[in-house]
């Protein structure tokens, strides 16, 4: 069974600070990662995807890859009260996303 | 607008009773997906189907069936063979790009409860 592994937190950081969130997965063969947002009852909504090591930024964003370690992370620039949501990490597995167990970010205004 | 709608939002079903939950696409993709939410546990595939008149079990189908007799909709019924229901069911598609991007757009979401 591959898995996608994430701390659930909750993880609370000031506003204006930097969250950062992070993600483990057990297959080697996983090439895309995607960070998903989602709102308490609401579903999920796509912040970026990432397939090649190293980091990709848009905007306050930036997806973080390391496939020798099996590690994604998420940083989130001068954090926002709206930011506080439930962060959702998914590898893909062949024609489907395996999704992890999300890791609450709670920022404090 | 493109997108993907669910229906209903809310649904209440007694024991023993079958449900089926709606899902339409207007993006014209290939791909469509149904995962199960429970709280505090991330996305669990139930179904799933690359095209028309094909589909493929997900990690947990038992209890579920589906059918995807037209490439926009992508219906699952929730037999009384579930024994456990209750969750938030999430439909999901894609385009997938040869293994890279091919990102889900997800639905609203049907919250069943069973009574």
């Amino acid at each position: 069974q591959k898995e996608v592994e994430q701390n659930s937190g909750p993880l609370s950081v000031p506003e204006g600070a930097i969250a950062s969130l992070n993600c483990t997965y057990s297959d080697q063969g996983s090439q895309s990662f995607f960070w998903y947002r989602q709102y308490s009852g609401k579903s999920p909504e796509l912040i970026m995807f990432i397939y090649s090591n190293g980091d990709k930024e848009d905007g306050r964003f930036t997806a973080q890859l390391n496939k020798a370690s099996q590690y994604v992370s998420l940083l989130i620039r001068d954090s926002q009260p709206s930011d506080s949501a439930t962060y959702l990490c998914a590898a893909r597995d062949g024609n489907k996303l395996v999704f992890g167990a999300g890791t609450i970010l709670r920022v404090k205004s | 607008d493109g997108g993907i709608t669910q229906s209903p939002k809310y649904l209440f079903r007694k024991e023993g009773q079958n449900v089926t939950l709606s899902c339409e696409q207007n993006l014209n993709h290939d791909a469509m997906y149904w995962y199960r939410q429970d709280p505090g546990q991330g996305l669990r595939l139930i179904y799933y189907s690359q095209i028309v008149n094909d589909f493929q079990k997900g990690d947990i189908a038992e209890g579920y069936s589906v059918s995807r007799e037209k490439k926009e909709s992508f219906p699952l019924t929730v037999t009384s063979a579930q024994k456990n229901p209750t969750a938030f069911y999430l439909c999901a598609s894609s385009n997938p790009a040869g293994g890279l991007g091919g990102e889900l757009f997800f639905g609203e979401g049907s919250r069943l409860t069973v009574l």
